[in-house]
């Protein structure tokens, strides 16, 4: 069983640019979440997916930034003009709300895309 | 006010001994989760615990246990017979509302843990 997987690692663009992440969830879990995490702090809360929909939006999420989970597997999050204060680690995480017994739909994340901002 | 508060700003430990991180929490929601993650140098989040508001008894897994106390809103996480790889950053974070149907996670800003041969 593999766990959740982001891709790339590691983004290094210029100011102004377009880039989009990618995410693939734990295969059965019908949740999906985007993080950000700043330097020196803890993840911060971006939005979800509950298979296709996207149940919930921070008001981090600026309109520069999209989500999408097309067919209620894979996400991706694009970042339109980017700026430098969106340099971050940007955390997917992946969860199963039913049958989640005792663990109470505990949420497991990817290893992280590093985002640098020039 | 902040939902999860852990204030220690680095904590260090001999190797084979306990440690206890502290975690408080705030909520006026009756059913709420309250989980630890580790976050090593590679930045990867690993899961550790988790207790339920309604839970009767204190989470146990492995080294690891979740001091519990409702009343006074804290979620201690205690590792026992730490080792060097236990050296890493350790995350508070708590789920409001009942399982599944609120399922965003609020974090705090983390312990740093050292561990000494």
């Amino acid at each position: 069983d593999t766990g959740v997987s982001q891709d790339p690692r590691h983004k290094i663009t210029k100011r102004g640019q377009n880039v989009t992440f990618r995410c693939d969830p734990i295969s059965e879990h019908n949740r999906l979440y985007w993080y950000r995490q700043t330097l020196g702090q803890g993840p911060e809360f971006l939005t979800y997916f509950q298979n296709e929909a996207q149940l919930e939006k921070s008001r981090l999420l600026s309109d520069r930034f999209s989500a999408e989970r097309p067919k209620g597997s894979f996400s991706t999050l694009e970042i339109q003009r980017t700026e430098q204060g969106d340099s971050a680690m940007y955390l997917c995480a992946s969860s199963l709300a039913e049958g989640a017994g005792i663990l109470g739909d505990t949420q497991y994340f990817g290893p992280g895309t590093r985002l640098t901002v020039l | 006010a902040q939902k999860i508060t852990q204030t220690q700003p680095g904590m260090f430990v001999q190797e084979k001994e306990a440690v206890t991180l502290d975690c408080t929490y705030d909520t006026s929601d009756p059913s709420y989760g309250l989980f630890w993650y580790k976050q090593p140098s590679s930045g990867e989040m690993i899961f550790l615990i988790y207790q339920g508001s309604y839970d009767q008894q204190n989470a146990t897994e492995g080294r690891y246990s979740l001091n519990f106390q409702k009343a006074r809103k804290s979620a201690n996480l205690v590792i026992s017979a730490s080792q060097l790889g236990d050296s890493a950053m350790y995350f508070c974070a708590m789920r409001e509302g009942r399982t599944g149907a609120n399922s965003k996670l609020t974090f705090g800003k983390g312990i740093t843990l050292s561990v000494r041969p």
